[in-house]
């Protein structure tokens, strides 16, 4: 069955650092995958979308990278934020029998950025 | 833009009881709405796809004469828990596509509580 590991279910980081986080998949080939952001007691917020023939993405200090081969993706923050401290989500596409094209999750990482 | 909204953000109710929840995508045209659950400490789970004027598709294991779905307009989706027992308690999302393309919106969900 697909599987999706987050490397860690939490990470703490000094102000101003970069935070890694990884997303490692098996049993699976996602057309793409996404990034999401999620406070307590709210929904996932979209971060960034990468498709599997693309190596890199970046938005303002957030940058994503997919590699097919090693099935992982890696998620960066630079120059962090204590506003940056929320659980990050990592999601595939499902392609069930039904035709239905959801995500499927990880558990996430909690980050902490520490001022 | 992208903005989804859900109704109520939070539900109390008696076991046996029925429970609506409202899907809705603000300020854009939703082709497929889907529903997700969140137990704590848990990640995100697909319950089903709804695509509009279409029957959802359920995952397996989600009981769809139990978790009623409804997706009637191009803006709105319904996911109504009837005979609700304790264990359906759970944190209720719902996420929104446009059309032609892949990511997904979510609302900020919904907490339900059977007592």
């Amino acid at each position: 069955s697909q599987k999706i590991e987050q490397n860690s279910e939490a990470l703490n980081i000094q102000e101003g650092k970069t935070a890694t986080l990884t997303c490692n998949y098996t049993n699976y080939s996602p057309a793409y995958l996404q990034w999401y952001r999620q406070d307590p007691g709210r929904g996932p917020v979209f971060l960034l979308l990468i498709r599997e023939n693309e190596k890199e993405k970046r938005k303002e200090r957030l940058k994503v990278t997919f590699d097919t081969t090693l099935k992982q993706s890696l998620f960066h923050i630079t120059a962090s934020q204590p506003a940056d401290s929320a659980t990050y989500l990592c999601a595939l596409d499902i392609k069930s029998g039904g035709g239905a094209d959801g995500l499927t999750f990880g558990k996430g990482t909690h980050l902490i950025i520490q001022p | 833009g992208a903005v989804v909204s859900q109704h109520p953000s939070w539900v109390i109710c008696k076991s046996g009881t029925s429970v609506k929840i409202e899907c809705r995508s603000l300020d854009f045209q939703a082709t497929t709405m889907f529903w997700y659950r969140q137990f704590p400490k848990q990640s995100l789970m697909l319950m089903a796809t709804s695509n509009e004027g279409s029957k959802a598709t359920y995952e397996q294991g989600v009981e769809k004469d139990k978790f009623l779905i409804n997706h009637a307009s191009l803006t709105l989706s319904t996911l109504t828990v009837t005979s609700a027992h304790p264990e359906d308690s759970s944190f209720y999302i719902c996420s929104a596509r446009r059309g032609g393309r892949d990511e997904q919106y979510f609302g900020p969900g919904t907490r339900l509580t059977v007592t």
